[in-house]
Parts: C-alpha cells; structure tokens; sequence
C-alpha cells in the first residue's frame, strides 16, 4: 500500500480528448512530482512542485499541464497527446528541505495511459 | 548535464546466490538513493546514502557509497525469489537545480528457483 493515491488507475485516450490525472498524499510533504515512465525504462521527471509553486518543468510539451491545487494535491491536465505519450505516469512526494537533500521519494502506483 | 548508469541491465541469478549491481555518477554526488520496482508496481524506497563511504546494510541488502561520492553499489545474498524486480539508484548533485534527482537505467533481477 502506498500513501500517495493516483487516480484513475488506467485511461484510454483519444488524441483529442481532455483528460487530466489526479494525485493527493495527506503526509504533510510539500514537495511534489510527476515522473514519466516507459517500459522498462528508469522514472523520468516531467515536474516538480515545492510548497505548491512549479519549481522544475523538464522541457515538458505543452499538452501536458501541471497544476497544484493545495498541499495535498497534485493534478496533470492532458490534451492532444500523441500515441508515444502512452506510458505509466507516478505522482510522488517527499518532505522538502530549502537547502540540501530531497529525501526518499514516496511514489504512487501510478495511471496507466494508453493514448489512441 | 548529470548520468548515472547502471550495470549490469539484467541479472539472472539462481536463488540462494549472491549478486551486486553497480551505480556509477558523471558527477560528484551529494546523496544517492536505491529504490526497487516489482513487475507491474512502482518503485519503492530502499535507502538513502550521504556520506563518503558509508555502508549501510539491511536484511541481506548491502549498500555501499564511493569514497569520491561518484559510485554506488548494492549487494544481495542468498537470492530469494522475493528480490525480483528492477532496482534502481538515484544520484542527487551538489547544488543541483531544485535538488533533482536523476535515475540510472536499472538492474533488472529474474531470480531462478
């Protein structure tokens, strides 16, 4: 079991469709991050949220948006993605330090998406 | 920027046998984390390592950082089909941009009964 919940678990989407992926953790951490990742592929960082402002965006397409509501919640808004946009998408959080090291990640299970 | 590789990609290892997996950074690093990935689920945190050549051991797991903080490595003994899975570093740069961490590629474990 994990503390942070994604939902949903897996979305089958039109490339012109709008959905958007949600991501809540109630630990109190105030770092928060969206990873992409393919098969067989490590974690790879689309965004990071630091006391719910946009800290890092990695060059990410802007058919991906990011928006963090409040502490606990973390959402990723997609329109017209494309196919190879298909992948497994993991929320995770961990407690902030302003200076020095991250601390472990907590990630969720993940959305599984499939793009049409 | 900042690489970390790991080796080997795949490990098949017969159960009751030891292995390691090695972690090597471009970069110096501030701090380096293990986690590991089961077929199908997400990753989860092992450790975290800071300081120059610290060892930490859990269970049958044995995590060591590089006196130069540049590489790491973990070692299992006694395989169990329980160890499969992917595990993965992550290296931490020095004064890096939002403190990001970067993935190495993984180490793919298939145990052997």
């Amino acid at each position: 079991d994990t503390e942070v919940t994604q939902t949903p678990k897996h979305l089958v989407m039109g490339m012109t469709n709008k959905k958007s992926l949600k991501c809540e953790q109630h630990m109190g951490h105030r770092a928060m991050y969206w990873y992409k990742q393919k098969a067989k592929k490590p974690p790879e960082l689309m965004f990071v949220y630091s006391y719910e402002k946009l800290s890092i965006n990695e060059s990410v397409p802007s058919r991906f948006s990011p928006e963090c509501p409040n502490s606990s919640l973390l959402n990723l808004h997609l329109h017209a993605l494309q196919p190879e946009d298909s992948a497994l998408y993991l929320c995770a959080s961990s407690l902030r330090r302003l200076a020095g090291h991250t601390g472990e990640l907590f990630f969720g299970e993940g959305s599984r998406l499939t793009v049409l | 920027g900042q690489q970390v590789m790991q080796i080997p990609q795949y490990q098949h290892v017969q159960e009751g046998e030891d292995f390691t997996t090695y972690c090597n950074s471009s970069t110096t690093l501030s701090n380096i984390q293990w986690y590991k990935q089961r077929p199908g689920g997400h990753p989860v945190f092992l450790i975290q390592l800071v300081k120059s050549g610290e060892v930490k051991k859990q269970k049958r797991l044995t995590f060591q950082f590089g006196e130069a903080k540049k590489n790491s490595s973990l070692h299992i003994t006694a395989t169990q089909t329980t160890d499969v899975g992917t595990y993965f570093c992550a290296g931490q740069r020095l004064k890096a941009a939002g403190n990001k961490l970067t993935f190495g590629g993984g180490t793919r474990v298939l145990v052997k009964p």
